[in-house]
């Protein structure tokens, strides 16, 4: 079974600062891995995805994560934070044998001036 | 639109009541999936559509709930003799890709609580 783990409920940065979140994950196979954001009242907005090839994947706003298939993560990460990155991030993992996704609980990011 | 579409946006309604949910995906897109949000959570898998047939619902929760995508586009979530517990932020999202690694597009969800 699928499963993902993000393991802080809150990051808490400095605006300027760089910014990590994390993600662990449990799959059969070889994994899809994704990181979604959610602004106040809206739907999920996609960021970027890792399929297969290169380990570091760049995504919108910035936003870079590194697959680490030894440690089973994918952490999010930005080199300097702004304070319009607040919001939830989630983290999910599907396979190629399992069409679905299944997403973490999510990370509140909260970017202060 | 070029989005994906859900309504209502919300929905009160009382408990025992039915409720429809309505998703019209992306133009062409062939999955088709349901989740479920609740507050400070993240999204739970319900349902996921390739094409009208129901490709995997092993996350609905009991048999009171049901979804269809008829013509392979358009899908309904269906929800009998609703509960208390049903309240939360109904999510549909599309994708092009059949077997997982494609983005998902995510509607702006439908809203529910029963009172």
């Amino acid at each position: 079974a699928q499963s993902v783990a993000q393991p802080e409920d809150q990051v808490n940065v400095a605006e300027g600062n760089p910014l990590t979140v994390k993600c662990t994950y449990s799959v059969s196979g070889n994994p899809y891995l994704f990181w979604y954001v959610q602004y106040p009242n809206r739907g999920l907005q996609f960021l970027l995805k890792y399929i297969t090839g290169d380990n570091l994947v760049k995504g919108s706003y910035g936003f870079e994560a590194e697959f680490n298939k030894s440690q089973t993560s994918f952490h999010l990460k930005k080199p300097s934070a702004l304070v319009s990155d607040s919001a939830w991030y989630f983290c999910a993992v599907g396979s190629r044998s399992q069409g679905n996704l299944i997403f973490g609980k999510g990370t509140k990011l909260s970017v202060k001036p | 639109g070029a989005g994906v579409s859900q309504t209502p946006s919300n929905k009160v309604t009382e408990k025992g009541k039915y409720v429809e949910l309505r998703c019209d995906p992306i133009s062409g897109h062939t999955a088709l999936y349901w989740y479920r949000q609740s507050l400070g959570q993240g999204p739970e898998f319900l349902i996921y559509f390739q094409g009208t047939g129901a490709a995997d619902d092993s996350g609905l929760p009991n048999d009171r709930f049901f979804a269809v995508r008829p013509e392979g586009s358009v899908s309904t979530l269906k929800i009998q003799r609703t509960e208390r517990g049903d309240s939360a932020v109904y999510l549909c999202a599309s994708s092009q890709q059949q077997l997982g690694g494609g983005e998902l597009f995510f509607g702006e969800g439908s809203r529910l609580t029963v009172l």
